[in-house]
């Protein structure tokens, strides 16, 4: 059972063009949250969503940011217009549904996008 | 209020001490809260889960959680040097929502 896949593992992006992180949860998983994360700061959170379902999305910014979770293939994390304060490790995160069980409903991360805006 | 809050430290704690980190959180009737480590540069990887009030022991990490005074916390006992890292604390609530803490870094000296 394959974990949490997260591509690129690096990506560079010149200020103004588009960034767009991908996201397979692990198999199973219905539920992908994604965080950001600057260095030495603890993880932000951005959005949750479950299939083709934008759940909460709170922590994004309004400009720029956008997410989807399509029926089929990967979550997308799409920046616009990328500026330097873009520049952060993103981690996605999958869980599975509780559908009202409590227990083994864990949270596991993929290895993360370090996004660097030049 | 933060969800989910933790003493950021950092802490430092000598080999083959015992280290203690601890979390609060502010949703009363959250039901599944976890301890998460991560070394510099790299994702955050599960090491505990609890969901009953009491203790919970796995090899030297006990996690504690008290839901009346809204506490979580973990104990790793005999310290080693490859404990340092920082300590995620997280919450998850009846909307699946996870919360996670600032972390705490723990530096455990030879």
């Amino acid at each position: 059972n394959a974990g949490v896949m997260q591509n690129p593992r690096h990506l560079v992006r010149r200020r103004g063009q588009e960034a767009r992180l991908r996201c397979s949860p692990m198999k199973g998983h219905s539920h992908v949250y994604w965080y950001r994360q600057l260095p030495e700061e603890g993880l932000k959170f951005m959005v949750y969503l479950q299939k083709e379902n934008i759940i909460d999305e709170s922590g994004m910014p309004k400009e720029r940011f956008s997410a989807e979770f399509p029926k089929e293939g990967p979550s997308i994390l799409r920046i616009q217009q990328v500026v330097r304060g873009d520049s952060a490790a993103y981690f996605c995160a999958s869980s599975p549904p509780n559908q009202g069980v409590v227990r083994n409903t864990e949270a596991f991360f993929g290895q993360g996008t370090r996004l660097t805006v030049v | 209020q933060k969800e989910v809050e933790q003493n950021s430290g950092p802490l430092s704690v000598p080999e083959g001490a015992i280290a203690s980190l601890n979390c609060t959180y502010s949703d009363r009737v959250s039901q599944s809260f976890f301890w998460y480590r991560q070394y510099s540069g790299k994702s955050p990887e599960l090491i505990m889960s609890i969901y009953s009030n009491g203790d919970k022991e796995d090899g030297r990490f006990t996690a504690q959680l008290n839901k009346a005074s809204q506490y979580v916390s973990l104990l790793i006992r005999d310290s080693q040097p490859s404990d340092s890292a920082t300590y995620l604390c997280a919450v998850r609530n009846t909307g699946n929502q996870f919360y996670f803490g600032t972390g705490t870094s723990l530096t455990v000296i030879p």
